[in-house]
């Protein structure tokens, strides 16, 4: 089956600072979705993105719909303490089930 | 609107014991799913429905019954608990899952942990 390769799997920032992660596949995804989970609650989505080359930004997070359409990338700009969290991808093929990464768990030091 | 309702929110199961999960959502949502939480794992789709009286296996349905009588609630049983089966349970959903924005807007519940001895 479908499968997404999120990195890293853990980060430990300064406030202040960028973050950027990943998600790679071996499939084309007609749709990118990026979601948050924080801690003891379900996720939650931030961006959607449904085109080749699509930038889409929210507040201080902006993601991107690869070209190849087989990666997306999120960035968060001057992080702050609620950023605190799992981040996780989540891709849509042709098999039209939702498919999700490992997460990238996020720690902000203020 | 209280959204996707999950109770409980923590359970400890003996081995062998069975249980139901309850899931309910108050947005007339058509589809509705279960999904499991390990670390390291992410999150992975256990059974989903998309309409009252349809339902279908996802990733990892072993060990896991679910039915759809009414639109609002989706419960997800565990027939006879296992160590395995111990993680953090997710109920999750959408108004439909038709079309090209089908994850767009996916609502998760707050999740059941699951402990079994």
């Amino acid at each position: 089956g479908q499968q997404l390769n999120q990195s890293p799997q853990s980060m430990f920032i300064q406030e202040g600072e960028d973050v950027s992660m990943n998600c790679t596949s071996s499939s084309i995804f007609n749709t990118w979705l990026w979601y948050k989970q924080d801690p003891g609650e379900g996720p939650v989505l931030l961006i959607a993105l449904y085109k080749a080359g699509e930038l889409t930004s929210n507040g201080r997070l902006t993601a991107q719909f690869g070209i190849t359409r087989k990666d997306s990338f999120l960035n968060i700009s001057a992080s702050i303490p609620s950023d605190v969290g799992i981040y996780f991808c989540a891709g849509q093929g042709g098999s039209e089930k939702l498919v999700f990464g490992k997460g990238t768990k996020l720690t902000v030091n203020p | 609107n209280a959204g996707v309702t999950q109770t409980p929110k923590f359970q400890v199961l003996k081995t062998g014991q069975s249980m139901t999960l309850q899931c309910a959502q108050d947005m007339n949502h058509e589809y509705m799913s279960w999904y499991r939480q390990d670390p390291g794992m992410g999150l992975r789709l256990i059974h989903y429905s998309v309409g009252a009286g349809i339902t279908d296996q996802g990733e990892v349905p072993n060990g896991y019954n679910v039915s759809r009588s009414t639109t609002e609630d989706f419960p997800l049983r565990l027939l006879s608990a296992a160590p395995s089966q111990t993680s953090v349970y997710f109920c999750a959903s959408s108004l439909s899952w038709t079309g090209d924005k089908k994850g767009e807007k996916l609502f998760f519940g707050s999740g059941t942990q699951l402990s079994v001895l």
